[in-house]
């Protein structure tokens, strides 16, 4: 189907162990971005990529790792998870600036 | 102090009547976008704009530039427009990406 998923929708884990949520658009889009939702906060902007092997830093990187090694999708890994990126994670891409952005469904992540 | 600010943090309204949530912000910007996320978590554009105004079916979107202000309108507003309703600033010189800046939301809950 088209559109961008992210799995898993749901994940409980411990702390320190790796996770690796996942984001995939059948659009081509060149753009892809990582937001994470707290209660409290706007989304916020993890990562993000322009193309295919090309990520940047957004405004809260620590902790997470991106990469990019085909257009469609973006992987985000927790290297050690911690308590404090307990979260709800929004995949999203875009084409361009002036296009509108498209969400994934989200990822429920909780860090016990 | 917030670089967007929307009001109110949450609203209660009664089928029918009219709503408008507003949007605040300090930085310059390219483009706003209003987003609706319901209750399963779920994010969806509603609009994109840069100047003026923008009209889908019950839904109004204004923007004015030099006060650095918008509104979004519901018109004869219904239960199923119950959601958050999120701005979110696209801001200027950012390069390429046009990295997105989020308020922190607008709880609408409308009632029978």
């Amino acid at each position: 189907d088209a559109g961008i998923t992210q799995s898993p929708r749901y994940k409980i884990t411990e702390t320190g162990r790796q996770v690796t949520l996942m984001c995939h658009q059948t659009w081509s889009h060149s753009y892809m971005f990582w937001y994470r939702q707290d209660l409290g906060h706007g989304l916020r902007l993890i990562y993000y990529s322009a193309a295919a092997d090309i990520t940047d830093k957004g405004e809260v990187p620590d902790g997470y790792v991106v990469s990019r090694s085909k257009t469609e999708n973006f992987p985000l890994t927790l290297e050690s998870a911690t308590r404090s990126q307990t979260s709800v994670y929004f995949c999203a891409s875009r084409e361009d600036s002036w296009e509108t952005q498209y969400f994934g469904p989200g990822t429920r992540l909780l860090v016990l | 102090k917030n670089e967007v600010e929307q009001s109110p943090q949450n609203l209660t309204a009664q089928e029918g009547e009219f709503i408008t949530i507003n949007c605040s912000y300090s930085v310059g910007i390219s483009a706003l976008h209003w987003l609706q996320q319901h209750p399963g978590g779920g994010i969806v554009s509603l609009f994109m704009l840069s100047s003026g105004k923008k009209k889908h079916g019950r839904l109004i979107a204004t923007i004015n530039i030099q006060e650095k202000h918008s509104s979004l309108h519901i018109t004869a507003s219904h239960p199923r427009d119950s959601a958050v309703y999120i701005c979110a600033c696209q801001r200027a010189n950012t390069g390429t990406a046009s990295k997105l800046t989020f308020g922190t939301g607008t709880r609408l809950q409308v009632t029978l």
